[in-house]
């Protein structure tokens, strides 16, 4: 049962644009969310978190919004430049240390 | 510093057989997890040990075990290997038990049993 997805496989972004990177889950007990990036023969990145009491987080390009009546997440990268270009999984635990990780989203960024 | 070494890189076991995988977190940090990643899935969580503790496991069957020790470096070990092992095993150290602030992951142990 697959409690963290990404319903998309694949998205293309040109170069200083957005790019919006969304996540659902469906445990209402979900706390901690984060987000990871990951290169072809590495391991994932952490690249920023989010606890359930809060709706928002800032990091530089990255910002995390979190819906909690919508069990939904996204991931804002503003603007996007081609070193973006990678697998981006998204994260969920009830506990803190046990991830629920989603299928992940292969973002291309275009020159 | 040396981020976290997982070693070997790549093993291809038959089935039946057994394996050890071995995980070198972050200096001074005290937890270590595992996790399965198919190809085309996200990672799965198996183990974590924090201070040589198991602290938490997924769902995997008992042929899956692993242990810390006191350098807190980690194996994990699985036995009577299945095609459906076939997966990249990753370890994850965090500096304390919860991983709420982001793991930092080694690159991976490719893993194909035929």
């Amino acid at each position: 049962d697959q409690q963290v997805k990404q319903n998309s496989p694949s998205l293309s972004v040109q170069e200083g644009r957005i790019s919006i990177l969304n996540c659902d889950y469906t445990n209402s007990m979900f706390d901690y969310f984060l987000w990871y990036k990951k290169y072809p023969a590495e391991g994932p990145t952490f690249l920023i978190s989010i606890s359930s009491i809060k709706d928002k987080n800032e990091d530089g390009r990255f910002t995390v919004f979190l819906n909690k009546s919508a069990k939904h997440l996204s991931l804002h990268i503003v603007p996007s430049q081609p070193g973006d270009s990678a697998v981006y999984f998204c994260a969920a635990s009830v506990t803190g240390n046990q991830f629920y990780f989603g299928t992940g989203t292969s973002l291309t960024v275009i020159p | 510093d040396a981020g976290v070494t997982q070693s070997p890189t790549h093993l291809i076991k038959t089935r039946g057989q057994h394996v050890t995988l071995r995980c070198s977190p972050i200096s001074g940090h005290k937890s270590v997890s595992w996790y399965q990643q198919v190809l085309g899935q996200g990672p799965q969580f198996i183990f974590q040990y924090y201070e040589k503790e198991e602290r938490g496991r997924g769902n995997f069957p008992d042929r899956f075990s692993a242990r810390q020790f006191p350098n807190y470096s980690s194996e994990l070990n699985v036995n009577a290997l299945l095609l459906g092992d076939s997966a990249l095993y990753l370890c994850a150290s965090s500096l304390v038990l919860l991983g709420i602030h982001g793991y930092t992951f080694g690159s991976g142990t490719r893993l194909t049993v035929v």
